[in-house]
């Protein structure tokens, strides 16, 4: 069954603006990941944050994680056209798991 | 190394014909992840392996549906016969083992888009 589930289903800002996704999941995780899917193309991995994680910076991005909420968001700052996309949350339980993937997000960034 | 090989990228097949979707993994990966996407339902995971054995195949859904994994380096999925529900977009993954086992990530091919007329 989906763990994942992200929320909004689609979002659409302005150039510079802030994006925010959030996704929630149901049982216990060792690790939640964020990934990016292009048009047509296959997901691309963005960043991961472990469960005794609270908050994980990778350029523009931002991930926090709440494992008593089982939540998750994702901000992206100063949104570039080149931003939109699908995004998705995965989680693993523990290691020799499958990825578990939401429903994603679309983002559209207007120029 | 190129990544996630999938082949082909397109496929238009007749109901009831046999389709073959093929996957090269990142070498050294461990495990093999065959994913469905489709609006409807988003990203499935139909089955994976570990070092070539399939693991959880509980997202196959009909005996229609078959993978192998013969090698370290080589995956098909096969739908036999094929009908025009089967139409998606297929993805291949793989993943292996980093400096921490715990932190690993899917690495996905291009995909292949399958339809069924």
């Amino acid at each position: 069954s989906q763990q994942g589930e992200e929320d909004p289903q689609a979002l659409s800002i302005q150039e510079g603006e802030n994006a925010t996704m959030n996704c929630s999941y149901k049982t216990s995780i060792n690790n939640l990941q964020w990934y990016r899917q292009n048009s047509g193309r296959g997901l691309v991995h963005l960043i991961l944050i472990r469960s005794n994680e609270r908050e994980k910076h990778s350029g523009r991005l931002r991930v926090t994680l709440d494992t008593s909420k089982k939540s998750s968001s994702l901000l992206i700052t100063a949104s570039r056209a080149a931003d939109t996309a699908s995004y998705f949350c995965a989680t693993v339980r523990s290691y020799g798991q499958n990825f578990v993937f939401g429903p994603g997000t679309r983002l559209s960034v207007l120029p | 190394d190129a990544g996630v090989i999938q082949s082909p990228r397109h496929e238009v097949t007749e109901m009831g014909q046999e389709v073959t979707l093929r996957c090269k993994p990142i070498s050294g990966h461990d495990y093999l992840f065959w994913y469905r996407q489709t609006m409807m339902r988003g990203l499935e995971l139909l089955i994976y392996f570990n070092n070539n054995v399939p693991i959880d195949d509980s997202g196959m859904p009909e005996d229609r549906f078959s993978a192998k994994m013969p090698n370290a380096s080589f995956s098909t999925l096969k739908i036999q016969p094929s009908e025009p529900r089967d139409s998606a977009v297929y993805f291949c993954a793989s993943s292996g083992q980093e400096e921490s086992v715990t932190d690993t990530e899917a690495f996905f091919g291009q995909g292949t888009r399958l339809t069924v007329v």
